[in-house]
C-alpha cells in the first residue's frame, strides 16, 4: 500500500519555506525522498532511518517519526531550482523489498 | 562513475505485441530495479533483482517480467502488450551499503 503525500501541489515564491508531509497506515522501516523535474529522472535527496539517522542533500532537511509512520520533507529559503515533483518512498519489508512511492506532490517556486 | 542507463528512450508497439527494455545499472551497483510511471503519478513498483535473483514483485501480471545479467545490467519484458501499458519505465540501480537509488531516464512506451 502507496504512502499517503500532502499537499498534492503547492505554489511558492522565492525564499519561502514548504513542507511536505508523508504518511503511512503500515510500518514505515525507512523513509526515502525523491524529486523529478519534467521529463527528467527522479533524483535521490534524503533518506530517514529508524533512531534518526540521515543521509542525502545538505540544503534540505526531513524528520521522521517511526511511532506515528509519518515523514516531512522541509524546503527552506526555497530557490528556482527546487520546482519538480515530490515523492517520498519506502519499502515494504524489512530487507528492504517492493519499494513503493507516494503519489508526489507538485511544488512551483516562481520568482 | 557511469550512471544508470536505459534504452530505448522512446518505443511505440501496437496492442500485443512483446517489448523488451534495456537498463545497464551504475558501476558496482548489483540491485536493479523496475517501475511504471504513469504520466502525472507516482512510480509504480514492478519488481527488483538482486544478484540475478528476483528479490520482490509488485502488483503486476505475470506478462511482466525480467532478467538480470552477470554484470548486473537488466532487462524487462512485456509480453501481449494493452493499451495501458503506455507509460515511463524508469530503472534505478542501488549497491550494498549504499542509500538511495541511482534512476536511468527511462523508456517512454506507447502502445497504440
Amino acid at each position: 500500500q502507496q504512502p499517503v503525500q500532502s499537499p498534492q501541489a503547492v505554489i511558492l515564491r522565492e525564499g519561502e519555506d514548504a513542507v511536505i508531509n508523508c504518511s503511512s497506515s503500515k510500518a514505515l522501516y525507512s523513509v526515502h525522498w525523491y524529486r523529478q523535474k519534467h521529463g527528467e529522472a527522479p533524483v535521490f535527496l534524503m533518506i530517514l532511518l529508524k533512531g534518526g539517522e540521515q543521509k542525502g542533500h545538505e540544503k534540505i532537511s526531513a524528520s521522521f517519526n517511526e511511532k506515528k509512520q509519518q515523514s516531512s520533507l522541509y524546503l527552506t529559503a526555497s530557490q528556482l531550482s527546487y520546482s519538480g515533483t515530490y515523492f517520498c518512498g519506502t519499502p515494504e519489508t524489512h530487507y528492504g523489498q517492493n519499494f513503493v512511492f507516494g503519489p508526489g506532490t507538485r511544488l512551483s517556486v516562481l520568482p | 562513475e557511469t550512471g544508470v542507463t536505459q534504452s530505448p528512450t522512446h518505443l511505440i508497439k501496437t496492442r500485443g505485441q512483446q517489448v523488451t527494455l534495456r537498463c545497464s545499472s551504475q558501476s558496482g551497483h548489483n540491485t536493479v530495479s523496475w517501475y511504471q510511471q504513469a504520466l502525472g503519478q507516482g512510480p509504480q513498483f514492478i519488481f527488483q533483482y538482486y544478484r540475478e535473483e528476483e528479490n520482490g514483485r509488485g502488483n503486476f501480471p505475470p506478462r511482466f517480467s525480467g532478467l538480470q545479467f552477470p554484470n548486473y545490467s537488466s532487462e524487462l519484458n512485456v509480453n501481449a502488450l494493452e493499451l495501458d501499458d503506455s507509460a515511463l519505465y524508469l530503472c534505478a540501480s542501488s549497491g550494498t551499503g549504499e542509500y538511495g537509488y541511482t534512476f536511468g531516464s527511462g523508456t517512454r512506451l506507447t502502445v497504440v
